[in-house]
């Protein structure tokens, strides 16, 4: 299995407050993902990275920031927390991209409820 | 621009009966395709892939996939259900030069005894 941990697992926090969720991984991979999960949405990604320091958005940005200072760290941020950011955030790792696109392996998410 | 559309957010087949899960994507280029498939509680996992070699792409627990181009799709089948396949399987696309992937809203397939 590939070595990616999520953390927290379970968070409950209130609204306006920030919330920050963690994704490390042990296999020096350079590509790392945010997705969250609803009901009738399936997947949608909210930002990723191609190296330290180089992030873009996905499709669901707004209200979320990311930060990757190593290649193991990527951290996802909610500055104010909104109950619309319920959710299941996944992380996700690839070694490679583009035309030589690879397998995405993907944590066990981290369950969000914002009250 | 890539999206993904799979047609049927349920489908329910008998154990042993054919599974089609249908998925066609939009692409500006040529796509790199994905099945991916989460059982409860957990992340996703790769079922198969296709990046512009064989049209028919075989992947694990007996699934398949057939790339048309002419129709934008790549369906997912697999000849004959067991009950372990029952599970949410998602469709996915990126970019020849694109590192984002993304996916479709997922098919939650039933199995019936």
């Amino acid at each position: 299995d590939a070595g990616i941990t999520q953390s927290p697992r379970h968070k409950v926090t209130e609204t306006g407050t920030p919330v920050t969720l963690r994704c490390h991984q042990t296999e020096n991979h350079r590509y790392m993902y945010w997705y969250r999960q609803d009901p009738g949405h399936g997947l949608r990604l909210i930002h990723y990275s191609y190296g330290v320091k180089d992030t873009d958005k996905g499709e669901v940005s707004d209200g979320y920031s990311v930060s990757r200072s190593k290649t193991e760290d990527f951290l996802l941020t909610l500055e104010s927390a909104t109950s619309s950011q319920t959710s299941v955030y996944f992380c996700a790792i690839s070694e490679s991209a583009g035309r030589n696109t690879g397998e995405l392996f993907f944590g066990e998410g981290s369950r969000l409820t914002v009250l | 621009a890539q999206s993904v559309t799979q047609l049927g957010s349920h489908v329910s087949v008998s154990e042993g009966a054919l599974v089609l899960l249908r998925c066609n994507y939009s692409s500006s280029v040529p796509p790199y395709l994905f099945w991916y498939v989460q059982y409860p509680n957990q992340g996703l996992q790769l079922l198969l892939k296709y990046t512009s070699a064989a049209t028919l792409v075989k992947g694990i627990n007996g699934f398949e996939a057939e790339f048309k181009k002419s129709e934008t799709s790549f369906h997912l089948t697999k000849p004959s259900a067991h009950m372990s396949d029952a599970a949410e399987y998602f469709c996915a696309v990126s970019g020849s030069s694109a590192s984002k992937i993304i996916f479709g809203s997922g098919t939650r397939l039933s199995i019936r005894p």
